[in-house]
């Protein structure tokens, strides 16, 4: 299986920049996954990485380097909305499910 | 929108009663997914389903069991509700898009008392 570790918390101030990390162990990296989840809301999809290298959609960013077994989500030009929960999801091919398995998910909390 | 719809979307249930959450999907998806989520565990897989008939245990599947006798429904059953099964439960569904992203419904919000 996997052992994904993301930062429990974040702050950041509206306008500002944050990154969030994501790391992971897996045997048969096969994707990996960000989502965003409002509180009391399902998650939504934001990006999708699977080759190195950053990915850019709008105000939202995500890096991956599969060597390093490391991504981040890049958030910039912060707004109040943008305060939820960023969860990491790791697929693996080991197994043969292809089925994500989500970190714990780290709450970010934006402030005027 | 990925056509998912949770139905019902909150319950409150007695410890010991059976409870059944059903998803219903309209686009067709082969793959289904049950997840619960909990704070301090995140998403859990309880149990997915690859094809009507075709269902498999996830990392927390003691206490469910799944049915899907058709394409468009996916069903979830706690035969004999317990307080450690009041959760949320999320249905989701494999997308047809490059990344083969998982969609997530609205979710189902369970209370055992």
């Amino acid at each position: 299986g996997q052992n994904i570790d993301q930062p429990t918390e974040m702050t950041a101030t509206e306008g500002a920049i944050v990154q969030i990390n994501c790391t992971y162990q897996t045997s048969g990296f096969n994707g990996l996954f960000w989502y965003q989840q409002h509180a009391g809301e399902a998650p939504t999809f934001l990006s999708y990485n699977v080759l190195d290298g950053l990915e850019e959609k709008g105000r939202f960013s995500s890096f991956l380097s599969r060597s390093k077994g490391y991504s981040y989500l890049l958030l910039k030009e912060l707004q109040m909305k943008d305060s939820a929960s960023y969860l990491c999801a790791v697929r693996d091919s080991s197994g043969g499910s292809y089925i994500p398995t989500f970190g714990r998910g780290t709450s970010l909390i934006v402030h005027p | 929108d990925a056509g998912i719809t949770q139905s019902p979307r909150h319950k409150v249930t007695e410890t010991g009663t059976p409870v059944t959450l059903r998803c219903h999907q309209t686009e067709n998806h082969r793959y289904m997914y049950w997840y619960r989520q909990d704070p301090g565990h995140g998403l859990r897989l309880i149990h997915y389903s690859y094809g009507v008939k075709d269902t498999d245990k996830g990392e927390v599947s003691d206490g469910y069991s799944v049915s899907r006798s058709k394409t468009e429904d996916f069903l979830l059953t706690l035969e004999s509700a317990t307080s450690s099964q009041t959760s949320v439960y999320f249905c989701a569904i494999r997308g047809a898009d490059s990344g083969n992203t998982i969609y997530f419904g609205e979710g189902s919000w369970l209370t055992v008392v």
